[in-house]
C-alpha cells in the first residue's frame, strides 16, 4: 500500500512559471523524500528534509513539510522544458513508500 | 562512477513462463531494494537486501516472487509462472547502507510485459 498521496496528479505550465505539488502521508515519518522520474534519466533523488525540518531548498527547488497536517509541497520556481517528469514523494524507514505521483508538463 | 544498471530493460513474457531479472548496484553498496511499478503508480517495494542477507521480503506479492543475492552484489528477482497481473515496471536501488537518510539509487528498470 502506498504512503503518499500526491496533488494534484497533473499539472501542465508555460515554461518560467512556478510549480507547486502537494504531499500526503499516513503515519509518522522520520524523513520525507521527493523524487523525480522521467523517461530518460529514471527515478531521481530530489531532496530529502527531516521531521524537524520545516523548509529546505536545493537550486530552484524548495520543499516544505509540516508534520502536524502530515503534508509537504515542493515548489519548482522558474520551470524548463527539462522538469517535465513524474514527481513523487516518498516516506522511508529505510524502505520507500512512495505516492502515485504528479506529472507535470512544462510547455516551451 | 557507474549507476544501477539492470538487464534486461524489457521483456515480454509468455503466460506461466519464468523470468529472471538482473540488477547490478553501485559497487561498494551494502543495500539493495527491489521495487514494482504499475503503470500510472509509484513504485511500490518488494525486498531489501543488507549484503547477502534478505532482512525483509514483506513486500512480495506471492511466493512465486523470489529474489537472492549471493556474494552481497549482484541481485537476481525470479518470477515463476508469471501471470498477466505481473506486468510492470521492476526497478532495483541500491545505497551505501541501510540508514533512513541514506539516498537510494535507482536504476533504469525492467519492463515486464506479460502476455
Amino acid at each position: 500500500s502506498q504512503q503518499g498521496e500526491e496533488d494534484p496528479q497533473a499539472l501542465s505550465i508555460q515554461e518560467g512559471e512556478n510549480a507547486t505539488m502537494n504531499c500526503s502521508y499516513k503515519t509518522s515519518i522520520n524523513n520525507l523524500q521527493w523524487y523525480r522520474q522521467n523517461s530518460g534519466r529514471g527515478l531521481v533523488h530530489l531532496i530529502l528534509i527531516r521531521s524537524n525540518e520545516r523548509e529546505k531548498h536545493s537550486g530552484r527547488l524548495r520543499v516544505t513539510l509540516d508534520t502536524s497536517k502530515k503534508s509537504s509541497s515542493l515548489l519548482i520556481t522558474a520551470s524548463r522544458a527539462a522538469d517535465t517528469a513524474s514527481y513523487f514523494c516518498a516516506t522511508d524507514d529505510y524502505k520507500l513508500s512512495f505516492g502515485a505521483g504528479t506529472t507535470v508538463t512544462v510547455r516551451a | 562512477g557507474a549507476g544501477v544498471s539492470q538487464s534486461p530493460r524489457y521483456k515480454v513474457a509468455k503466460r506461466g513462463q519464468d523470468v529472471a531479472l538482473r540488477c547490478d548496484p553501485i559497487s561498494g553498496h551494502v543495500s539493495l531494494f527491489w521495487y514494482q511499478q504499475a503503470l500510472g503508480q509509484g513504485p511500490e517495494f518488494l525486498t531489501y537486501f543488507q549484503n547477502e542477507a534478505q532482512l525483509d521480503k514483506s513486500g512480495l506479492p506471492s511466493d512465486r516472487f523470489f529474489a537472492e543475492r549471493p556474494e552481497g552484489s549482484v541481485s537476481t528477482l525470479k518470477i515463476q509462472r508469471t501471470q498477466q497481473e505481473d506486468s510492470a515496471v521492476y526497478l532495483c536501488a541500491s545505497s551505501w547502507t541501510s540508514g533512513s537518510t541514506d539516498t537510494q539509487y535507482f536504476g533504469p528498470g525492467t519492463r515486464l510485459t506479460v502476455l
